[in-house]
């Protein structure tokens, strides 16, 4: 069964860059057919799409988010990442990671996300 | 963006009642549109995906119908393990847009 972890920082300062991993378990990263998503709730709000990363390092960024976003893709230990720079308090989010299967068109599994909080 | 918009926003319902929200998409998404199922502090869970079919292992309680622009998640039966958050999400183009929520309350 596959599952996904984010971790990284809980606390970042305005204007400072937020960085978050996902960790894959019970497949590979490599494996085709999937892509490798960030999607993100603000406190009260609805989820955002933040983009995708394909294995092969192809990505794609929602155009709000776009000037600001990189993801990468580490294969030797099954990860992608998310960074976001120059964050302010709207970027206060709970960000989950997501595989998205691509016959199918849908989200799955997420991870449980990890909330992260733009504050000095 | 394909504005995806549901209503109601939340509904108290109990025990054994058929519930029904809907999800309204701005413009046709023919039947690119998933419902998945939030429980506080956990990932959300798909239930239901090119807006009919029931993703493997999730209970025939819960159904889909629709196409182009209006969809239903229909919950025959509530049950205690149902009284969660329901969202639409709507994969025909990018980027991925997800409707508002419904929160399922016990009455």
């Amino acid at each position: 069964q596959v599952q996904l972890q984010e971790s990284g920082s809980g606390l970042v300062k305005p204007s400072e860059t937020l960085s978050l991993t996902c960790t894959i378990s019970g497949d590979s990263i490599s494996t085709g057919g999937y892509s490798w998503n960030w999607i993100r709730q603000p406190p009260g709000k609805d989820l955002e799409y933040i983009g995708y990363i394909y294995y092969s390092g192809s990505t794609y960024y929602n155009p709000s988010l776009k000037s600001r976003v990189t993801m990468s893709v580490d294969r030797s230990n099954n990860q992608f990442s998310l960074k976001l720079n120059s964050v302010t308090a709207a970027d206060t989010a709970i960000y989950y990671c997501a595989r998205e299967v691509l016959l199918r068109n849908y989200f799955d599994p997420w991870g449980q996300g990890t909330l992260v909080t733009v504050s000095s | 963006d394909i504005q995806m918009t549901q209503s109601p926003s939340s509904l108290s319902a109990s025990v054994g009642d058929r519930v029904a929200i809907t999800c309204r998409a701005t413009q046709s998404i023919s039947n690119y549109l998933n419902w998945y199922q939030q429980k506080p502090g956990k990932a959300p869970e798909l239930l239901i995906y090119a807006a009919t079919t029931l993703q493997r292992g999730v209970p025939s309680r819960f159904s889909g119908s629709g196409s182009g622009t209006d969809f239903t998640l229909t919950i025959s039966t509530l049950q205690p393990g149902d009284f969660a958050t329901y969202f639409c999400q709507q994969s025909f183009s990018t980027p991925r847009t997800f409707g508002q929520g419904t929160k399922v309350a016990i009455k």
